[in-house]
């Protein structure tokens, strides 16, 4: 069973405009939460994150929302750009104070197409 | 230039064999992890390691081994018990938060 949901496989977006990325958890323990962009032949690169102690990050043209009652967040990206084009993974982590590893959990990503 | 480097790109298995994948890094961070990837799926834990000498199971940690003796190297032996291994590789490395930093993957295919 799948604790970080992405439904959106896909997504074509105008140069210019908004993208909007969205992600969905199960796990109510979850307390914070990155996005990662990925290119083809490349490995994941981290992009922003947030705790769950606040609802919102900005980071340049990149906007994280956390909606914690609905266990959804949102990626903004204003405007988008054609090099913003690849595979953006969701993820989330369970903070666990004692250790200094916190287990992350990723999501199947989505891909973005920014068109020219 | 730091980074995680991990070989080879490409990797063909037959039937019955191991094959190791090797991941190397210069960050100098302490915790280095395995991941497999399938179409559709995130990222799944094999294996991870917090310190040099010591490893614990990930998810799927069944018919995959690792060994780490020095602080910038974890590879990943894919033995002939794991009977599905085509898949993509990534491995990552972190100074123990939960930012983690990848490699470029290993695309693992069985003749």
């Amino acid at each position: 069973d799948q604790q970080v949901k992405q439904n959106s496989p896909s997504l074509s977006v105008q140069e210019g405009r908004i993208s909007i990325l969205n992600c969905d958890y199960t796990n109510s323990m979850f307390d914070y939460f990155l996005w990662y962009k990925k290119y083809p032949a490349e490995g994941p690169t981290f992009l922003i994150s947030i705790s769950s102690i606040k609802d919102k990050n900005e980071d340049g043209r990149f906007t994280v929302f956390l909606n914690k009652s609905a266990k959804h967040l949102s990626l903004h990206i204003v405007p988008s750009q054609p090099g913003d084009s690849a595979v953006y993974f969701c993820a989330a982590s369970e903070s666990q104070m004692k250790t200094s590893y916190d287990k992350v959990i990723f999501g199947p990503g989505t891909s973005l197409s920014v068109i020219p | 230039d730091g980074g995680i480097t991990q070989s080879p790109k490409y990797l063909f298995r037959k039937e019955g064999q191991n094959v190791t994948l090797s991941c190397e890094q210069n960050l100098n961070h302490d915790a280095m992890y395995w991941y497999r990837q399938d179409p559709g799926q995130g990222l799944r834990l094999i294996y991870y390691s917090q310190i040099v000498n010591d490893f614990q199971k990930g998810d799927i940690a069944e018919g995959y081994s690792v060994s780490r003796e020095k602080k910038e190297s974890f590879p990943l032996t894919v033995t002939s018990a794991q009977k599905n291994p085509t898949a993509f590789y990534l491995c990552a490395s972190s100074w123990g938060g939960n930012i983690q930093y990848f490699g470029a993957g290993t695309r693992l295919s069985v003749l």
